[in-house]
């Protein structure tokens, strides 16, 4: 079965970076499309970045461009956030998904818990 | 592009059915059949429960059932249950790179 395994998380101070990892399984990792979503504490979803099934296209939120960046290793089925410069309203649980063949997200992880204080 | 608006809280006794609204815009809602349903119950991960505005994954009972009319989309749940109870957020495709999925501000179910 489809798992999404998200790590990489923990409190950081502002400006510091951290790098999130999604570890896939259970499907062709190497066909899909992957995306990051937030949620900050007691709010709504955000979506974040997407990467193309072969890392071609990367596209991302307004707020987290030149600050973010996402990347995947198909050989480890692994895809990342690279999350630098952070700021308080960073804070939030990060969840990886995948879109399949349709525009909707199939799978979630259970997300990784970034908190920026000082 | 401003995320889509749904009722903040929605509620219902046991066996009754409740719709939630999602209102988005001409350019995405409106524009593409790609409207999709996540339930999230707290300290989960989302689940989706429908999508292409009015398709069920395998598994999600039929109770759940989506349309669409218009910058408007609707999810009914139908013999409301207490598992029910949640966070609900609808999404649409919007074609854009910059923002190519919008969320809805999401809405609490609650079963009295």
């Amino acid at each position: 079965q489809v798992q999404l395994v998200e790590s990489g998380g923990g409190v950081v101070q502002p400006g510091r970076s951290l790098r999130l990892s999604c570890a896939a399984s259970g499907f062709t990792f190497s066909r899909y499309a992957m995306h990051w979503v937030r949620q900050a504490p007691g709010k709504g979803l955000e979506w974040v970045a997407v990467i193309s099934y072969d890392g071609t296209y990367k596209y991302y939120t307004d707020s987290v461009k030149g600050r973010f960046t996402i990347s995947r290793d198909n050989s480890e089925n692994t895809v990342y956030l690279q999350v630098n410069s952070l700021r308080a309203e960073d804070t939030a649980v990060y969840y990886c998904a995948i879109t399949g063949t349709t525009y909707y997200f199939d799978y979630w992880g259970q997300g990784s818990l970034v908190t920026v204080s000082p | 592009q401003s995320a889509l608006t749904q009722p903040a809280s929605v509620s219902g006794s046991p066996g009754q059915s409740i719709t939630i609204s999602c209102t988005g815009t001409s350019s995405d809602v409106g524009y593409y059949n790609s409207v999709s349903w996540y339930q999230q119950h707290p300290g989960k991960a989302p689940k989706v429960m429908i999508y292409d505005v009015v398709n069920r994954p395998s598994g999600v009972s039929t109770r759940f059932s989506g349309s669409k009319s218009g910058n408007t989309a609707s999810l009914t749940i139908s013999g409301l249950q207490a598992e029910d109870e949640a966070d609900y957020y609808c999404t649409s495709f919007t074609g854009s790179d910059t923002l190519p999925y919008v969320f809805g501000t999401g809405t609490k179910v609650t079963v009295l």
